[in-house]
């Protein structure tokens, strides 16, 4: 079925650095989301995006629904310890809104 | 954000016994809820969808018998399993979401199944 390309699919990375990962498809969304999950807790919801063009930020995440529509970013800016986890990009592309899932990226700081 | 709540948040049952597992909407009308299953540093897979009201409607190679959706209000669904095995075994994550477009898909903080 439909899939979502996430990258990266896994980041080491210091603690205060800048993140970015991102999901791409060839197909049009019409929303995209992007949700964190935890181990053993199910994925909360950190950004979710529903116009074209749309920049949205929230504390030190930023996204951003690509202009085409069939891409999305997502920025995490000066990392801290609590960062850690599975970071998964999320869209629906018809009404029914079932959500089309990237593979995920995990981010790992490091001490 | 939008709450929403599963209970339990672990069971473990014998074999060929049922389990009801409850995801609830706290503090939003939820006209459509999710039931996922994930395996071990995999994605969510989602088994069905359903309406408050209608019967769910069930991905492909999701036994619409063995595992009963019931949706049977605004803020409350159910996925019960039918005479449980130790493949069902597994992470169920439940999401609901409101009316309308422009609304995200809200997940509960999943149960965590063991069959014996």
């Amino acid at each position: 079925g439909q899939q979502l390309n996430q990258s990266p699919q896994s980041m080491f990375i210091q603690e205060g650095e800048d993140v970015s990962m991102n999901c791409t498809s060839s197909s049009i969304f019409n929303t995209w989301l992007w949700y964190k999950q935890d181990p053993g807790e199910g994925p909360v919801l950190l950004i979710a995006l529903y116009k074209a063009g749309e920049l949205t930020s929230n504390g030190r995440l930023t996204a951003q629904f690509g202009i085409t529509r069939k891409d999305s970013f997502l920025n995490i800016s000066a990392s801290i310890p609590s960062d850690v986890g599975i970071y998964f990009c999320a869209g629906t592309v018809d009404s029914n809104y079932q959500l089309i899932w990237g593979a995920g990226t995990k981010l790992i700081i490091k001490p | 954000g939008a709450v929403v709540s599963q209970h339990p948040s672990r069971v473990i049952c014998k074999s060929g016994t049922s389990v009801k597992i409850e995801c609830r909407s706290l503090d939003f009308q939820a006209t459509t809820m999710f039931w996922y299953r994930q395996f071990p540093k995999q994605s969510l897979m989602l088994m069905a969808t359903s309406n408050e009201g209608s019967k769910a409607t069930y991905e492909q190679g999701v036994e619409k018998d063995k595992f009963l959706i019931n949706h049977a209000s605004l803020t409350l669904s159910t996925l019960t399993v039918t005479s449980a095995h130790p493949e069902d075994s597994s992470f169920y994550i439940c999401s609901a979401r409101g009316r309308g477009p422009a609304t995200a898909q809200y997940f509960g903080p999943g149960t965590r199944l063991l069959v014996l």
